[in-house]
């Protein structure tokens, strides 16, 4: 089974500055996807960034980007420039391809915290 | 586009009384639904995947009689919560799926269950 891993339960950003957030994964599948959801005090989940296994090209969305390194099934989080608005629980997810109307497997989550 | 509507987001309920939580994609085809379960600064605990038309596949451990979910049509699935007990109380949250499989699944704002 697919396992995620986040191990940081918590971190912290001074506004302005960047933070990276890690996810570790677990498959031995080749095709499949990686998000990150942010989860904010409302609770509703948005997602924030996605990567397709196949791609070899990091994702990035504006002041969001991540590091795949799939060899070593790795997924990182990086915002830069960060905001009062990023603060929020982050969530990475996996995605097995190939599978119509797969389930999500989320890791535990990060809190981050973002500092005035 | 891809808007999922939950509700209600807050409901308050006498033990022993059943609550009906409502799913709906406003804008597209759902061919499959899922209910997670969420308890404060933890992740999101998949319940059940429900699927237009066909009963409603529960994860070990999930009590498929306490938790009814009805999946009718390509836009709406619901989740009963029979004979309710104060340790149902949580925050549950819906996701659907459909065509826009892979682009990360769309979640409802999700609902807020106490039981007291």
């Amino acid at each position: 089974a697919q396992t995620v891993t986040q191990s940081q339960p918590e971190m912290s950003v001074q506004e302005a500055e960047t933070v990276t957030l890690s996810c570790t994964y677990d498959t031995s599948e080749s095709d499949y996807y990686l998000f990150w959801y942010k989860q904010p005090p409302s609770r509703q989940m948005i997602l924030v960034i996605r990567q397709e296994a196949y791609k070899q090209q990091n994702a990035t969305e504006n002041r969001f980007s991540v590091n795949f390194q799939k060899a070593a099934k790795s997924f990182s989080l990086k915002i830069s420039d960060s905001q009062l608005g990023d603060a929020a629980m982050y969530f990475c997810a996996y995605l097995a391809g190939g599978t119509s109307y797969g389930k999500l497997t989320f890791g535990q989550g990060t809190i981050l915290t973002v500092h005035p | 586009g891809a808007v999922v509507s939950q509700h209600p987001s807050r409901v308050i309920c006498k033990s022993g009384t059943s609550v009906k939580i409502e799913c709906r994609s406003l804008d597209f085809q759902a061919t499959t639904m899922f209910w997670y379960r969420q308890f404060p600064k933890q992740s999101l605990m998949l319940m059940a995947t429900s699927n237009e038309g066909s009963k409603a596949t529960y994860e070990q451990g999930v009590e498929k009689d306490k938790f009814l979910i009805n999946h009718a049509s390509l836009t709406l699935s619901t989740l009963t919560v029979t004979s309710a007990h104060p340790e149902d109380s949580s925050f549950y949250i819906c996701s659907a799926t459909g065509q826009l499989v892979n682009y990360g699944y769309t979640f409802g704002s999700g609902t807020r269950l106490t039981v007291v």
